[in-house]
């Protein structure tokens, strides 16, 4: 079975400051994706970012990157000049190229922005 | 980006009734969508996978006899609560997942509270 973990329950960092969460995975499949999914306090899941495993270049959203190391199954989420409303819990996903099992989320992680 | 539609965002049943949940896809046709599960400051869990035109699969340990699930269209799915009780008090989450942008969309959730 597939599994995601999350080892930071909780991170904070100062407003315009760069965070990293961290994200490992374990497959056995070769064919799959990657998502990091903010949830604020309003419960709303909301696509932060997306790695296919095929492409070795790692995925960037405007302030939001990620370190995609498919040897070492690890899936990290950085966070540029962090703002007060990317205060939130961050959710890492993995789900089979065909999208069709569902998404396997880690534990979560509790992003606390200090102003 | 693609909608997801879920209604009710929050409900309040007597224990031994049951309680409908809808899921709406609104600009796309979905063959499958999925039902969650959030218990507080907890992860997503997957409950089953909603097949269009076909039985639901449901995940190890989830009752498929209290979860009713119905994907009668390519747009619409519904989890009926059976005979709820007290522990189904719960967050529950819809996903439809859309096959050309390799993305899952979220509805925005149900907060069901049985007394």
């Amino acid at each position: 079975a597939q599994t995601v973990t999350q080892s930071q329950p909780e991170m904070s960092v100062q407003e315009a400051e760069t965070v990293t969460l961290s994200c490992t995975y374990d497959t056995s499949e070769s064919d799959y994706y990657l998502f990091w999914y903010k949830q604020p306090p309003s419960r709303q899941m909301i696509l932060v970012i997306r790695q296919e495993a095929y492409k070795q270049q790692n995925a960037t959203e405007n302030r939001f990157s990620v370190n995609f190391q498919k040897a070492a199954k690890s899936f990290s989420l950085k966070i540029s000049d962090s703002q007060l409303g990317d205060a939130a819990m961050y959710f890492c996903a993995y789900t089979t190229g065909g999208g069709a099992d569902g998404l396997t989320f880690g534990k979560g992680t509790h992003l606390i922005i200090q102003p | 980006g693609a909608v997801v539609s879920q209604h009710p965002s929050r409900v309040i049943c007597k224990s031994g009734t049951s309680v409908k949940i809808e899921c709406r896809s609104l600009d796309f046709q979905a063959t499958t969508m999925f039902w969650y599960r959030q218990f507080p400051k907890q992860s997503l869990m997957l409950m089953a996978t909603s097949n269009e035109g076909s039985k639901a699969t449901y995940e190890q340990g989830v009752e498929k006899d209290k979860f009713l699930i119905n994907h009668a269209s390519l747009t619409l799915s519904t989890l009926t609560v059976t005979s709820a009780h007290p522990e189904d008090s719960s967050f529950y989450i819809c996903s439809a997942w859309d096959r050309m942008n390799t993305e899952a969309f979220f509805g925005q959730g149900t907060r069901l509270t049985v007394v």
